[in-house]
């Protein structure tokens, strides 16, 4: 069964305090890993696509990298703007996206 | 472009009341799905439309219909609401052959009491 994990729950750092936040996933024929921020009280915004074990994206502070079990999103240097819950999907066939639980981010100023 | 829009915001049933709420896109797109969200759970997919005319179900599309008559709009009735459903509820659409790129609305708290 596809199924996405992700880890942990929540994360409060400090201002500045890199960090990584991990997805691992189990799906037969991967046909993409996704990435979404969710602000409090609004809709997941859609951050990076990822296809193969090697990618790496990069955004700002974020950077999106996939193996062939897990992705892993890396918060550098991460200001309090960046506090959010981070999502993470992958497509099950072509029409279905299947969500991880989400990590709660907090930055502290 | 105002992307996609949901209404209600809010809502609140009695147990066995029906209703339906409301998603508009207007990003011409052909994708459009339905997701709720419920505390530990993530999201997920109840209801999704390739199109107009073509729906199919989610992970969880037990108590609720869809159905796609204009590419623009792809609301969700439930039919007799229960305590269960209380959620929030989140319209998306996408491009066609992009599900996993997906816009999402505001979203709809619904309190089932």
């Amino acid at each position: 069964e596809d199924q996405v994990t992700q880890s942990p729950e929540a994360l409060r750092l400090q201002e500045g305090e890199s960090s990584s936040l991990n997805c691992s996933y189990t799906v037969s024929g991967l046909r993409g890993l996704f990435w979404y921020r969710q602000d409090p009280g609004k809709g997941p915004e859609f951050l990076f696509t990822l296809y193969s074990a090697g990618e790496e994206k990069e955004k700002e502070r974020l950077k999106a990298t996939l193996t062939k079990k897990e992705s892993f999103l890396h918060i550098t240097a991460p200001k309090p703007e960046d506090s959010a819950t981070y999502l993470c999907a992958v497509l099950k066939g072509a029409q279905k996206l299947v969500f991880g639980q989400g990590t709660r981010l907090t930055i502290n100023p | 472009n105002a992307g996609v829009t949901q209404t209600p915001k809010f809502q609140v049933l009695k147990t066995g009341q029906s209703m339906t709420l409301q998603c508009a896109q207007d990003m011409n797109h052909e994708y459009m799905s339905w997701y709720r969200q419920d505390p530990g759970m993530g999201l997920r997919l109840i209801h999704y439309s390739v199109g107009a005319g073509i729906t199919d179900q989610g992970e969880v599309p037990n108590g609720y219909n869809v159905s796609r008559s204009t590419t623009e709009d792809f609301p969700l009735r439930l039919l007799s609401a229960a305590p269960s459903q209380t959620s929030v509820y989140f319209c998306a659409s996408s491009y066609s052959g992009q599900a996993g790129k997906q816009y999402f609305g505001p979203g709809t708290r619904l309190t089932v009491t």
